[in-house]
């Protein structure tokens, strides 16, 4: 079946320092891949997707591109502040009707300044 | 425009009542599903709801139900409540179509559920 795995957390980082989550996945077809981050006592948070193969999602200084021949969509930053603290979530849907997000087990990051 | 609205958003609930709770999706959005979030197992696919039917639903008991109404607001229900129903309740609607650019999902800020 599908699925998706993370890396084990906590991810403890000092400000300014580079950030790199590992998410890979399995899946029939051809897959949505999306990054959703959730802040202490919030919902989820879209942070970005990808769509198709080799497609990169960005936002806020995020990146990940999706790569079909590793099966991976891992999350980077550059440059991570204090306000990234947060727990971040891999997902995939293949949609159409199966249209249901599966998701990693998440990963908390802490930055520390 | 405005999100997902999920009500209440937080609930306390003894053991062995029931509890409804509602979702109202972004306008426009047909597509509604419910997770639930917990710290021994993470976020888990309750069901989805398209134009009023069910059109997918997780591996949990029939305990857990919903139903969509004629507005695409849903409402789930969860009947003889247990311990381990405790957990942060997501709703999120769902737009546009698999492999566009737009395709995605917004969630709601969630409902804190505690059974005691």
């Amino acid at each position: 079946g599908n699925s998706v795995t993370q890396m084990e957390g906590p991810v403890t980082l000092s400000e300014e320092a580079f950030l790199t989550i590992n998410c890979t996945y399995t899946a029939t077809g051809y897959p949505s891949l999306f990054w959703y981050v959730q802040y202490p006592g919030e919902g989820l948070q879209l942070l970005l997707k990808a769509t198709k193969a080799d497609d990169k999602g960005s936002n806020k200084g995020f990146e990940a591109t999706y790569r079909k021949e590793t099966t991976s969509f891992h999350l980077e930053k550059g440059s991570v502040q204090v306000s990234d603290s947060a727990v971040y979530f891999c997902a995939l849907t293949t949609g159409g009707a199966t249209n249901k997000l599966i998701f990693g087990t998440g990963t908390l990051l802490a930055v520390q300044p | 425009k405005a999100g997902v609205t999920q009500t209440p958003r937080y609930l306390i609930k003894t053991r062995g009542q029931q509890v409804t709770l509602s979702c109202s999706p972004i306008s426009g959005h047909r597509s509604v599903s419910w997770y639930q979030q917990t710290p021994g197992q993470g976020l888990q696919f309750l069901f989805e709801y398209f134009s009023e039917t069910q059109r997918n639903k997780g591996n949990f008991p029939g305990r857990f139900s919903g139903r969509q109404f004629s507005n695409s607001r849903s409402e789930m229900n969860v009947s003889t409540l247990e311990l381990g129903d405790s957990a942060l309740y997501l709703c999120a609607s769902s737009w546009g179509q698999l492999g566009s650019t737009n395709y995605g999902y917004t969630f709601g800020s969630g409902t804190r559920l505690t059974v005691v």
